[in-house]
């Protein structure tokens, strides 16, 4: 089914260890974000794109990374993982074309830093 | 800052009744998208309804409906009919017209009692 897809759906790291999560849109839509949510404060913004090889910073970056060289994936990297970053990921894409415009979301990656 | 105010941790509904949930967001934009999404245990975030800021009719899609007050800058949504299926987390979310990113409120959990 079209969407966006997550990989892993949970993982466990040590802390100061490194990971990449994976997120893959195939809808053809220019905007992506990564987000974190933890209890009691929503959904914040990590950093996102808004085309192939663009990246900015959202809300809450330090500690993350992220790239896109092809238009259909997003990666949001984590160099030194610290217990702070425990939380579920989320990516997301977007269109603003036409009637059916809107966000889509990943099922989310649950990352546990112990 | 807090764009998006949720001040509804938790709301608890009899099945068949009628909840509301209150949003209230801060912004100077006149022109602006406002959503509200549904996280059930699954985690999988589902669009339930949203509001272009230029349309003065309240949107509605079959049990959901929303009460947009711009001047008030509330956005508030009724679940009308309660079922246990909409046991959830609620997000209320608000996107500028001039910008891609997506605020999110810190949600409401939604309780049904049969």
């Amino acid at each position: 089914n079209a969407g966006v897809t997550q990989t892993p759906k949970f993982r466990v790291l040590k802390t100061g260890q490194s990971m990449t999560l994976l997120c893959a849109q195939d809808m053809n839509h220019e905007y992506m974000y990564w987000y974190r949510q933890d209890p009691g404060m929503g959904l914040r913004l990590i950093h996102y794109s808004v085309g192939e090889g663009t990246t900015a910073k959202g809300e809450v970056p330090d500690g993350y990374n992220v790239s896109r060289l092809k238009k259909q994936n997003f990666l949001l990297g984590l160099e030194s993982a610290a217990p702070s970053q425990t939380s579920v990921y989320f990516c997301a894409s977007s269109s603003w074309t036409g009637t059916n415009y809107g966000y889509t979301f990943g099922s989310g990656t649950r990352l546990t830093v112990v | 800052a807090q764009t998006v105010t949720q001040s509804q941790p938790e709301m608890s509904v009899q099945e068949a009744e009628t909840v509301t949930l209150s949003c209230t967001y801060d912004t100077s934009e006149s022109d602006y998208y406002l959503f509200w999404y549904k996280q059930p245990p699954s985690r999988q975030m589902i669009l339930v309804i949203r509001q272009e800021a230029y349309k003065q009719q309240n949107a509605t899609e079959n049990r959901f409906s929303v009460n947009f007050q711009k001047a008030a800058k509330s956005f508030s949504l009724k679940i009308s009919d309660s079922q246990l299926g909409d046991a959830a987390m609620y997000f209320c979310a608000y996107r500028p017209l001039n910008d891609y990113k997506l605020s999110f409120g810190a949600g409401t959990t939604v309780t049904v009692r049969a």
